[in-house]
This record gives structure tokens, C-alpha cells and sequence, in this order.
């Protein structure tokens, strides 16, 4: 079955305290990304990745990194986390979207940094 | 600057009516545009898209429309069903790479349909 998992699915933290949220899909796509929904913001992106070792910013970076060492997994790494982080994270991925490619995503990472 | 905007924040209609959810967008560079339904504690999920080149596309009750003189989309759902109910993103992409080459969403719209 296609799918896009990520894990955990709940995590409460303290602010400071270094996690990682880890993100696998099984579709072999070159393309993933992080997203994170807040209220009244929709779905922003925060990083993406094109293929291996290959990642850039975007909408809504600072205070996050990833990193893609394999093709299948998309970490998404908060060395610092913050109260403003507090949030809901889809993990996404697909070929490249420009070509029109639908794109799946993970059931989400409801996070809380207090 | 939002460049997809779904300016009703929710929407409720009756069971076997209409349901029309809007989206406008102002980059003229999107080529494709999409529907995601996202129902509570789950991810989104793909609905239905539309490439630039056409007005309409159709599958079973879930019809998009493209406007692209108005930058204005629309998804109809006939006749609506109580599954239905979930929050609806509208977004779009555009051809070419860098930072261009990802989805645009907009803020969502929480479809009701009420049995």
C-alpha cells in the first residue's frame, strides 16, 4: 500500500529540548516536503527536498532543519524547540509537483513544545 | 501575501444539495491546480485536479471549474453527502524548479453537510 508514515503521532516536549520527528515513504518519490497547519494559516511549507541530499527552504523555515541522506526518508529536526512550534506537521511527498503530481501525505505530527 | 485564498472559513449545507467551495489565486504562473479533503487526525488526501489548459474536469460527484481570466477555482459536489464533511484545501503549483517547483495552499474551507 502507498503510504507516507510519520512518527510519532502526538509528542509533547519542553522548550530546548532537541526532537525529531521521522517521515518514510514507500513510493519512491523524489520529492518530499514538511508542512505545518496552524488556524487561519492553512498549510505552509517549511522545507522540501527535490531528491538525495538535495533540500531547500521554505515558506516557513527558521527554526528548523532536515535532512535527506536516503531517498525514501525526510526527517524533520528541531534542535531548539520553541512554544511557537506548537503546531500540527504533515510530512508529504510526490514527483516533482511542477509536472502536476499528486501528492500524499502522512497523518500528521501534533505537536506541543511547552 | 497569500497567493491562494479560500475566503469562506466554512460552509454548511443540506444533504442532496450543492456544495461549492471557492478559491481564488493571484500568480499567473500556476499551471496546476488541486483539491485536498482532510478529515480530523488525518492527513489530506487528494481529491481532484485541474491542469490550466482545461475549464472543467469531472470525477463522479466532485466537479472543478477553472476560471483562469478571474484566477478563480471552484470544486461542486452534487449531491452532497454527511461523509463529505471534512476541510477542503484548495492548491496549486507551477512549472519549473527552485522554489516554484511545491504546492501553494490556501487556508481551507470546513464543509458541513448536515443530514
Amino acid at each position: 500500500e502507498a503510504q507516507v508514515t510519520q512518527n510519532p503521532r502526538y509528542l509533547i516536549t519542553v522548550t530546548g529540548k532537541k526532537l525529531t520527528v521521522t517521515c518514510s515513504q514507500n513510493m519512491n518519490h523524489e520529492y518530499m516536503s514538511w508542512y505545518r497547519q496552524d488556524p487561519g494559516l492553512g498549510l505552509r511549507q517549511i522545507y522540501y527536498s527535490m531528491n538525495v541530499e538535495v533540500t531547500d527552504k521554505g515558506d516557513v523555515p527558521e527554526g528548523y532543519k532536515v535532512s535527506r541522506k536516503e531517498k525514501r526518508n525526510f526527517p524533520l529536526i528541531l534542535e531548539s524547540p520553541s512554544p511557537n512550534q506548537t503546531s500540527l506537521y504533515f510530512c508529504a511527498s510526490s514527483f516533482p509537483p511542477g509536472q502536476g503530481a499528486m501528492t500524499f501525505f502522512g497523518q500528521g505530527t501534533r505537536l506541543t513544545v511547552v | 501575501d497569500q497567493q491562494v485564498k479560500q475566503n469562506s472559513p466554512s460552509l454548511s449545507v443540506q444533504e442532496g444539495r450543492i456544495s461549492i467551495l471557492n478559491c481564488d489565486y493571484t500568480n499567473s504562473m500556476f499551471d496546476y491546480f488541486l483539491w485536498y479533503k482532510k478529515y480530523p487526525a488525518e492527513g489530506p488526501t487528494f481529491l481532484i485536479s485541474i491542469s490550466s489548459i482545461k475549464d472543467k474536469n469531472e470525477d463522479g460527484r466532485f466537479t472543478v471549474f477553472l476560471n483562469k481570466s478571474a484566477k478563480h477555482l471552484s470544486l461542486h459536489i452534487v449531491p452532497s453527502q454527511p461523509g463529505d464533511s471534512a476541510v477542503y484545501f484548495c492548491a496549486a503549483s507551477a512549472r519549473g524548479g527552485g522554489a516554484t517547483n511545491k504546492l501553494i495552499f490556501g487556508t481551507g474551507t470546513l464543509l458541513a453537510v448536515q443530514p
